[in-house]
């Protein structure tokens, strides 16, 4: 079975500043990796994932997020926030055998100007 | 990418009726559909499993007679809220995956009020 954790539940920034989403996941087998992002009032749409080969892994709207096995953690980053960022963001786990995607409860990111 | 549609996108209904919520994947074959749940400010909660063709696979703690689950096609699938009850008031949201390591394309979700 896997699970995810998110560590801060909420993460208010400035327009223009950098910011960093965490995620750890915990799992006995091997996984991919996934980041989901909810905006107000819409569908959760997929931002990136990890699914093998290069461990950092980019967005077309500048997100990154690293795979790291050692530490389980696959954190999301973007080295400058805009408003239109504003949003839940979801670290989601799912096993290599094709189990369903499980999720942590999310991150509601907030950029303000 | 691919598209997944739901319908109703809002459902309003008496204690005791039942309510049907489809969901359709409108340019891949969905071989796999995954049905979830969403409280308020808080995560998805997977439901169940479905592949085309076979009986849904149920997460635990999830009743399988209440939540009738239907993947007849590889575009469609439904679930049937069975006798409704104010607690089963939620936010549902389905997805589908054409295989094991796919994406998963989530619908916009159908908002269940429970009167």
């Amino acid at each position: 079975a896997q699970s995810v954790t998110q560590l801060d539940s909420q993460v208010p920034v400035f327009e223009e500043a950098p910011v960093e989403l965490r995620c750890n996941y915990s799992s006995s087998v091997s996984v991919y990796l996934f980041w989901y992002v909810q905006y107000p009032n819409q569908g959760l749409q997929l931002l990136l994932k990890y699914l093998s080969g290069s461990t950092l892994v980019e967005s077309i709207n500048g997100f990154e997020a690293e795979f790291n096995k050692s530490q389980t953690s696959f954190h999301l980053r973007k080295p400058s926030v805009h408003i239109s960022d504003t949003a839940e963001y979801f670290c989601a786990v799912s096993g290599k055998a094709g189990t369903a995607l499980i999720f942590g409860k999310g991150t509601t990111l907030s950029v303000s100007s | 990418g691919a598209v997944v549609s739901q319908h109703p996108s809002r459902v309003i209904c008496k204690s005791g009726t039942s309510v049907k919520i489809e969901c359709r994947s409108l340019d891949f074959q969905a071989t796999t559909m995954f049905w979830y749940r969403q409280f308020p400010k808080q995560s998805l909660m997977l439901m169940a499993t479905s592949n085309e063709g076979s009986k849904a696979t149920y997460e635990q703690g999830v009743e399988k007679d209440k939540f009738l689950i239907n993947h007849a096609s590889l575009t469609l699938s439904t679930l049937t809220v069975t006798s409704a009850h104010p607690e089963d008031s939620s936010f549902y949201i389905c997805s589908g995956r054409t295989s094991p390591g796919d994406t998963q394309y989530f619908g916009p979700g159908t908002r269940l009020t429970v009167l």
